[in-house]
């Protein structure tokens, strides 16, 4: 199974931030690559797909990219709606498999 | 715009079987474009792929649990399901049912299983294994 390692695993931030989380893949997924946010009591939702795309309505201060083994999703500048946990999911391979999280909290 | 609601118990006894129901809404589950999936995840844990169902019936789960998960499809009641057997404690979590999307180009199984991403997802499902 292809793991993926998210770093760092809390991000303590302030309105405004630019953020940056990592994700690290154990074998070459080329840019097969997805990311999620995840929020208490709601629905995940899709953010990112094959490493930069961005989903349809989800706004443009959120971007991924990256190749290979390592892949960054950036929050140009953090908003409220924002603090939640962050995963990034690999489609190179099944069993599909998903990072360990990043949790984005108000400092 | 597509809706998933999971409904089910929410606590399922040691050694039992655990059966959660998806009903779509909006699209169905007879498309040929998408698999039909179950995520769970466990509290204060990851997210964790269980397995996905084509609309013909076809299933792939994963080899953590494929011995003890069936997912099925019912096209006519624009269902699809998620059965577990026997729960212990740690299948505890939360249970997505989620739409998988996928496109030309994506990675392909041998047996024809093709690679993607998750969207939209369901509210989700907390199952509690307790006794």
């Amino acid at each position: 199974d292809i793991q993926l390692t998210q770093s760092p695993s809390f991000l303590s931030a302030s309105v405004g931030d630019r953020v940056t989380i990592t994700c690290r893949a154990s074998q070459d997924i080329t840019n097969y690559l997805a990311w999620y946010q995840l929020q208490p009591g709601q629905a995940p939702n899709l953010l990112i797909y094959t490493a930069s795309t961005l989903q349809t309505g989800v706004p443009s201060r959120f971007s991924g990219s990256g190749s290979g083994t390592e892949f960054t999703l950036t929050i140009s500048s953090l908003q409220p709606e924002d603090f939640a946990t962050y995963y990034c999911q690999q489609l190179n391979s099944y069993p599909l498999t998903f990072g360990g999280g990043t949790k984005v909290e108000i400092k | 715009q597509l809706q998933l609601q999971g409904s089910g118990p929410g606590l399922v006894k040691p050694s039992e079987t655990l059966s959660l129901t998806c009903t779509v809404s909006g699209g169905s589950v007879s498309s040929s474009a998408y698999y039909w999936v179950w995520i769970r995840q466990p509290p204060g844990k990851g997210l964790e792929w269980i397995g996905n169902i084509y609309q013909s019936g076809s299933t792939n789960y994963n080899p953590s649990l494929k011995s003890r998960v069936t997912i099925s499809i019912d096209t006519s009641k624009n269902q699809f399901s998620l059965r577990l057997s026997p729960v212990t404690a740690t299948d505890t979590a939360v249970y997505y049912c989620v739409r998988q999307v996928g496109q030309h180009g994506l990675p392909r199984t041998s047996s024809g299983w093709l690679s993607g991403w998750f969207d939209p997802w369901g509210q989700g499902t907390l199952v509690t294994v307790s006794s």
